[in-house]
C-alpha cells in the first residue's frame, strides 16, 4: 500500500538560511512523487514534481527536491528561505504503475515558518 | 489561465441537511476528485471519477456521494450532514493518468451545526 510520512509538524528557519523539509515514502513499482504548497485559506499549489530522470528536480520559486530511491526519500529543499515562503508544505506520492487506479496519496503536512 | 473553481468558500449548514459543493474545471481534464482536509491527517480521498459518469470510492467515502454528468463538473453530496463533516473540502482535476500532478481549487470551509 501507498503511504507517505512527513516527520516534522513544523519546520523553523531564519530568512536567508536553506530550508529542507523531508519527505519519506512507500510505494509498488517506481513512484511519481509531487509537493505542493498551500497558503492560508487556499488550495494547494503544485510545486514540483518526479517521474523518471535526474533525482534532483528544480520546481517553482526557487524549489527543489532530491530523490533518493534507496533511502525512499524526496526531500524539499531551498538554498536560501524568505518570509513569503512561510506556508504548508505537502508530499504526495502516485503509484507508478501504468495500470491501476490514479490514487495520489498525500502526507500530513509540514507548516514551514520563517523568520525575519 | 486554467482553474479549478469551487462554488463557495465558506458554508454553515445545519446537521441532517442535504448539502451539495460544486466544482468546476476549465482544462478538460479526465479526472477529477475531491478531497478534505483536517490538521494534522493531510488531505483524504473521498471519491475521484475518471470520466463522465464513473466514480470510485476513495479511502473515506462513507456519508458522501458525488456526481459527474458533465466532464467538467464534479458535484460532492453530503447526504445527511453531520458535524463530523466540518472540514476543508478541495476539489482537485488531473490530465490522463495523472502524473503531472493536480491542480486544485481555493477551497470549500464547510461548517456543519
Amino acid at each position: 500500500a501507498q503511504s507517505v510520512a512527513q516527520p516534522e509538524d513544523q519546520v523553523n528557519v531564519a530568512e536567508g538560511n536553506p530550508l529542507t523539509v523531508k519527505c519519506t515514502y512507500s510505494v509498488s513499482g517506481n513512484p511519481y512523487l509531487f509537493w505542493y504548497v498551500q497558503y492560508p485559506n487556499r488550495g494547494l499549489q503544485f510545486l514540483l514534481k518526479y517521474i523518471t530522470g535526474d533525482n534532483l528536480v528544480k520546481g517553482s520559486y526557487g524549489f527543489e527536491a532530491e530523490f533518493n530511491k534507496s533511502q525512499t526519500s524526496f526531500h524539499l529543499k531551498k538554498p536560501s528561505a524568505l518570509v513569503s515562503d512561510s506556508a504548508l508544505y505537502f508530499c504526495a506520492v502516485r503509484d507508478g504503475r501504468l495500470t491501476g487506479g490514479f490514487k495520489t496519496i498525500f502526507g500530513a503536512g509540514t507548516r514551514l515558518f520563517v523568520k525575519a | 489561465d486554467v482553474k479549478v473553481t469551487q462554488s463557495s468558500r465558506y458554508l454553515v449548514k445545519r446537521t441532517g441537511e442535504k448539502v451539495f459543493l460544486e466544482c468546476v474545471q476549465d482544462m478538460d481534464h479526465e479526472n477529477m476528485f475531491w478531497y478534505r482536509q483536517d490538521p494534522g491527517l493531510g488531505l483524504r480521498l473521498i471519491y475521484f471519477s475518471y470520466d463522465v459518469k464513473m466514480k470510485e470510492k476513495g479511502d473515506i467515502p462513507e456519508g458522501y456521494s458525488v456526481s459527474r454528468e458533465k466532464k467538467e463538473r464534479f458535484s460532492l453530496i453530503l447526504e445527511s450532514a453531520s458535524t463530523n463533516q466540518t472540514s476543508m473540502y478541495l476539489c482537485a482535476s488531473s490530465l490522463g493518468r495523472a502524473i503531472y500532478g493536480y491542480t486544485f481549487g481555493s477551497g470549500t470551509r464547510l461548517t456543519v451545526v
